[in-house]
């Protein structure tokens, strides 16, 4: 069965840097899009990234192009999320989803999520 | 980037149907878009609903259906049950580039 499984979440001050991975089993993980989505405390979902199945695009929402950075390794079936230059407003649950194998079709399979706190 | 709007709450009886709608800031919402629901309760992960306008998941209630209404997307629940008490979320594709959620809809089923 399909499995995602996120890591490498915790407190950090504002200025720092993490790196989130998704560990993904139960499919071939190279055929699919991968997305990352966070949600704030209490507040809605947010789209935040996405890298294409071979890693040759990646689009990101506004507010963390030029700080985040997602990236992939096939051979490893994970996904990453470099976190720079955070803030407290990236305080979040960060989720990975999969993206349909034709891009842009649906996100279906959600991992459980990792607790990104930006704090002083 | 676009806007993605939705209502922020709805309150339905048991076994009655309720309308959720999902409108753009950039104009009328088509299939072009890709709408894709989720359901969210308390302390889980999002949970796929419906894509592409219309079609389900494998795993979806028969109960939940998608459709274009008036320049929107839609997600219509039938025979309300309890258990869908839930804030659901719509989710567009703008530019072959990039997803939008919409604020999400608390859906109250008393």
């Amino acid at each position: 069965q399909v499995q995602l499984v996120e890591s490498g979440g915790g407190v950090v001050q504002p200025g720092e840097s993490l790196r989130l991975s998704c560990a993904a089993s139960g499919f071939t993980f190279s055929r699919y899009g991968m997305n990352w989505v966070r949600q704030a405390p209490g507040k809605g979902l947010e789209w935040v990234a996405v890298i294409w199945y071979d890693g040759s695009n990646k689009y990101y929402t506004d507010s963390v192009k030029g700080r985040f950075t997602v990236s992939r390794d096939n051979s490893k079936n994970t996904l990453y999320l470099q976190m720079n230059s955070l803030r407290a407003e990236d305080t979040a649950v960060y989720y990975c989803a999969r993206e349909g194998q034709v891009v842009g079709s649906y996100l279906d399979y959600w991992g459980q999520g990792t607790v990104v706190n930006v704090s002083s | 980037q676009a806007v993605v709007t939705q209502e922020p709450s709805l309150t339905v009886s048991p076994g009655g149907t309720v309308t959720l709608t999902c409108s753009s800031s950039t104009g009328a919402v088509t299939s072009g878009y890709y709408p894709n629901w989720f359901q969210q309760k308390p302390g889980q992960a999002p949970k796929a609903l419906i894509y592409s306008t219309n079609t389900k998941h494998s795993w979806t209630p028969a109960r939940f259906s998608g459709s274009l209404l008036g320049g929107k997307a839609a997600l219509t629940l039938s025979g309300v049950q309890p258990e869908d008490e839930a804030v659901y979320y719509c989710l567009l594709y703008y530019s072959a580039a990039y997803w939008v959620f919409g604020g999400g809809t608390k859906l109250t089923v008393l």
